[in-house]
């Protein structure tokens, strides 16, 4: 069974950078699919982030794109997102997903609650 | 960029009954890159659907889906009290990126 598990820090400060990291296991990150991130704002719907493949291809959302940064490592088998020049509209619960040849989200973690406070 | 405009906003409904769920595009898209998710409190999004009508396996047979160019409908055909949530569809496109629709939340 894949598995997938966000990790991070609990809060970070207006104009810092948020890094996440996605822990995956029952899977190997360099087999062939994207790897995605999600997040919902408290209360809101879902905003999709970015998706990297194992080689380092990537497609991000144009409103956030300037801002993201995702890697993988395949060593460790997780994959990573940068955010940075953070403010409080960027709080919210970020997701880690298997984005299968881009078209859907099949396998997700539970999600990580991202404060942006001072 | 491709807006996903879901209706309604809320439905209620009690077990038993039928649910019919839209999802209506700003232009056409790729049916093959359509997908439904079901979200519950505190939890992550579950896929029900891709490609429009193909189940995950796991998903009940009481959940079809249907729809091309730009309309699009998730059908629960007899509610079970398990199937309260919210439902997002969700479209990608290599030219305008992924996108997802602002959700139906189903009250049983």
């Amino acid at each position: 069974q894949v598995q997938l598990q966000e990790s991070g820090p609990g809060l970070v400060k207006p104009t810092e950078t948020l890094t996440l990291s996605c822990g995956v296991s029952g899977y190997s990150v360099s087999s062939g699919y994207y790897w995605g991130w999600i997040r919902q704002p408290p209360g809101k719907g879902l905003q999709w982030i970015g998706s990297i493949y194992h080689s380092g291809n990537s497609y991000s959302n144009p409103s956030l794109k300037s801002r993201v940064t995702m890697s993988v490592d395949t060593s460790k088998n997780q994959f990573s997102l940068r955010l940075t020049a953070v403010t409080a509209a960027d709080t919210a619960v970020y997701y880690c997903a298997r984005h299968p040849q881009l078209r859907y989200f099949d396998f997700w973690g539970q999600g990580a609650l991202v404060p942006v406070s001072s | 960029d491709i807006v996903l405009t879901q209706s309604p906003g809320t439905l209620s409904l009690s077990p038993g009954e039928g649910a019919t769920l839209s999802c209506r595009a700003s232009q056409g898209v790729t049916s093959n890159y359509l997908a439904w998710y079901q979200q519950k409190p505190g939890r992550a999004p579950r896929l029900l659907m891709y490609g429009v009508s193909r189940r995950v396996t796991g998903t009940p047979d009481r959940f079809s889906g249907s729809g091309s160019g730009t309309d699009f409908t998730l059908t629960i055909s007899r509610l079970e009290p398990e199937d309260f949530g919210v439902y997002y569809c969700q479209h990608y496109s290599s030219s305008t990126g992924l996108t997802f629709g602002g959700g139906t939340k189903v009250e049983i």
